[in-house]
């Protein structure tokens, strides 16, 4: 199995400032046959199913604020929310979706300072 | 706008057979991929398998030996059966669809989840 490490398990992050939060999986998620690395972001509220935020490292989901951004390739992967709202406050999962089992990252729970 | 709703016992016992349902609104089965993943309380997201709108499945080999996934097309759901359930096995379960047609791996949208305790 492909094993995703998400750093910090927490962060607290004052409004209008810059969350990064940080996944590593144990073997490439690039694909050289479509320049793809099989990686997404999810957001998870207390008491709602996760939300999907981006696919393929890098692609935003229509909808979702462009506040949110991901970036990295191969085995590092960072999502960036620029300025953290209030509603932003979730746990963030990591996902591969490269090899069976899909398999996610423990998650990070953002907080406001 | 695809809604998906879980339904089944929140409760089961100790070696006994968990079954959940998946009833798809808004939108039909074909040609996308659904899968089962849960959560257990206060943890984070394992994924249980999927089904394609063909029928072909695809199970964690974690759980592949207890694990049936099925599809009624007809009736636009899908189906969670999970053998010999333990303590272990307690969990949110969420039901799901592939975020693109005719691809798996990542999931858009979700069910609410459902809670299914295992105890005697």
């Amino acid at each position: 199995d492909i094993e995703m490490t998400q750093s910090p398990d927490s962060l607290a992050v004052s409004l209008g400032e810059r969350a990064t939060i940080n996944c590593r999986s144990s073997q490439s998620l690039f694909y050289n046959s479509n320049n793809k690395d099989y990686f997404a972001w999810y957001q998870q509220k207390p008491g709602q199913p996760p939300k999907l935020l981006i696919s393929w490292a890098s692609t935003r989901e229509s909808g979702v604020p462009d506040r949110f951004s991901g970036s990295g390739s191969g085995t590092d992967f960072t999502l960036t929310i620029s300025s953290l709202q209030a509603e932003d406050v979730a746990v963030y999962y990591c996902q591969q979706y490269y090899s069976n089992p899909w398999t996610f990252g423990r998650g990070t729970k953002v907080e406001i300072k | 706008q695809v809604q998906l709703e879980e339904s089944g016992p929140g409760l089961v016992k100790p070696s006994e057979t968990l079954s959940l349902t998946c009833t798809v609104s808004g939108g039909s089965i074909s040609p996308y991929y659904w899968s089962w993943i849960r959560q257990p309380p206060g943890r984070g997201l394992e994924w249980i398998g999927f089904i394609s709108y063909s029928g072909s499945v695809t199970y964690n080999p974690s759980l592949q030996n207890r694990v049936t996934i099925s599809v009624d097309t007809s009736k636009n759901r899908f189906s969670l059966n999970l053998r010999s359930v333990t303590a272990a096995d307690t969990a949110i379960y969420y039901c799901a669809r592939g975020a693109q047609p005719k691809i798996s791996g990542w999931f858009d949208p979700w069910g609410q989840g459902t809670l299914v305790t295992v105890s005697s």
